[in-house]
């Protein structure tokens, strides 16, 4: 059972806008530790997507955008391409863990 | 480019020590804290712990009593020892650079615990 909480699955067609949640609590994404998404094509080491309130790493399109509020963190895809598909995971820090990191379970998108 | 590479074998036996490398080119290892993290066949990731040059360990609460993990400066890589092994173990072991978030990884090693 993951700290963070992940739609096992989500899809979505060519174009349209997908958001991924990763749920947590006020001991991790509601103490306001940062909140960073990979992307793990099939078969490939996880690749850092995006962050809350930093930067996009170079090279990832500004089509992958994160957010959160309260104890929430979203990840929204605009403009789905195939080349998406892949597996998503959120990851933060939690302070009753003594600040250790923690990840969510993963979301597997699947472009229709 | 800096660059990350995993080494170790690829099988271990249970109730044995799981030993792995990564290999750090680019970039002084002294420059940043260093973390490995696994993913069983199949499943998640799972933190395992963080190191820094200086001896600075952060560990998983849930490996801590089996784990050790070390830097070597000299020849810029770090190491990661897992005692008492079992199937469970079994997984994808990555290092990773930690930089707001683990902006850069090796490709992983698969260890794989059996008899």
């Amino acid at each position: 059972q993951s700290v963070l909480t992940q739609p096992p699955s989500v899809s979505g067609a060519p174009g349209q806008r997908v958001t991924i949640s990763c749920t947590g609590s006020s001991s991790n994404i509601g103490a306001d530790y940062d909140v960073h998404w990979y992307q793990q094509l099939p078969g490939t080491a996880p690749k850092l997507l995006v962050s809350v309130n930093t930067n996009r790493p170079s090279g990832v399109p500004d089509r992958f955008h994160a957010s959160k509020s309260g104890t929430s963190a979203s990840l929204a895809i605009t403009g789905l391409q195939a080349e998406d598909e892949a597996d998503y995971y959120c990851q933060s820090h939690d302070s009753s863990l003594g600040g250790y990191v923690v990840f969510g379970g993963g979301t597997k998108l699947t472009v229709l | 480019q800096v660059q990350l590479q995993e080494s170790g074998p690829g099988l271990v036996k249970p109730s044995e020590t799981l030993s792995l490398t990564c290999s750090v080119s680019g970039v002084s290892i002294s420059s940043y804290y260093w973390t490995w993290i696994r993913q069983p066949p199949g499943m998640g990731l799972e933190y395992i712990g963080y190191v820094y040059y200086s001896g600075t360990t952060n560990y998983s609460p849930s490996l801590k009593s089996r784990l050790t993990m070390s830097v070597d400066t000299s020849k810029n890589h770090l190491s990661l020892k897992l005692t008492s092994v079992t199937a469970a173990d079994t997984a994808v072991y990555y290092c990773a650079r930690n930089s707001g978030g683990f902006d850069l990884w090796g490709r992983g090693t698969l260890v794989t615990v059996s008899s």
